[in-house]
């Protein structure tokens, strides 16, 4: 099993859609948890951070589960310029990050 | 002013070359990493360095020797290059990733091998 999971998609919408990601991961002792944005041929760039009692960020909501150790990204009224892939993040401790495979978003007129 | 910077961006190379990738960042960071993505989009932690000091080394063929100079640099050499080494090769830097900080990385190196 694979330490963190995802959907690759791609999830195709129509501009103005919302669209939600998931995400599972393995290790249980995992401590803090993120959502990265990676466009085509760049490095991934922070989207945001995923704390316990979930959070807001303008257009994109995270929302963390440990029980089930499930992790989500909710993005609303999607824009062209959200189209990425959507990387999952989580720290198992010891300064490893573990990236999932992503999820590769496209947004159309 | 580029906060990790890694040179070079785009490297072709023959079967059997030594090649490195070079790795600064101006952060003041105490921890830098080398990821690999491959062709499907994975991305996998190959090294991790914190203050110099080689803290994460995920079973990556002892071809690959990582080298930190000072805290803000972190090195990669790659002897004997294969095929299977073509990839995308990210530098990264963080403070303490434990307590919530991110991790922020450089544009990444194109490697092809012929």
């Amino acid at each position: 099993r694979k330490e963190v999971e995802q959907d690759p998609g791609p999830f195709n919408v129509p501009e103005g859609a919302t669209v939600a990601f998931n995400c599972t991961y393995s290790n249980s002792a995992s401590q803090s948890f993120f959502w990265y944005r990676q466009d085509c041929r760049k490095e991934p760039k922070l989207l945001m951070s995923v704390y316990s009692s979930g959070n807001e960020d303008g257009r994109f909501t995270a929302q963390l589960n440990r029980a089930s150790q499930y992790i989500s990204l909710l993005i609303r009224d999607s824009k062209l310029s959200d189209s990425a892939t959507y990387l999952c993040v989580v720290n198992e401790g010891f300064q490893k990050l573990v990236f999932g495979t992503g999820t590769r978003l496209l947004v159309s007129p | 002013d580029t906060a990790v910077s890694q040179t070079p961006k785009y490297l072709v190379t023959q079967m059997g070359n030594d090649k490195s990738i070079k790795c600064e960042q101006n952060l003041g960071h105490d921890t830098m990493y080398w990821y690999k993505q491959d062709s499907k989009k994975f991305l996998k932690i190959m090294f991790s360095y914190n203050n110099k000091e080689l803290i994460i080394n995920e079973t990556v063929p002892n071809r690959f020797s990582p080298k930190s100079p000072d805290k803000a640099h972190l090195n990669l050499h790659i002897n004997s290059l294969e095929l299977g080494d073509s990839a995308v090769y990210f530098c990264a830097s963080s403070q303490d990733v434990s307590s919530g900080n991110t991790i922020y990385f450089g544009e990444g190196s194109w490697l092809t091998v012929v």
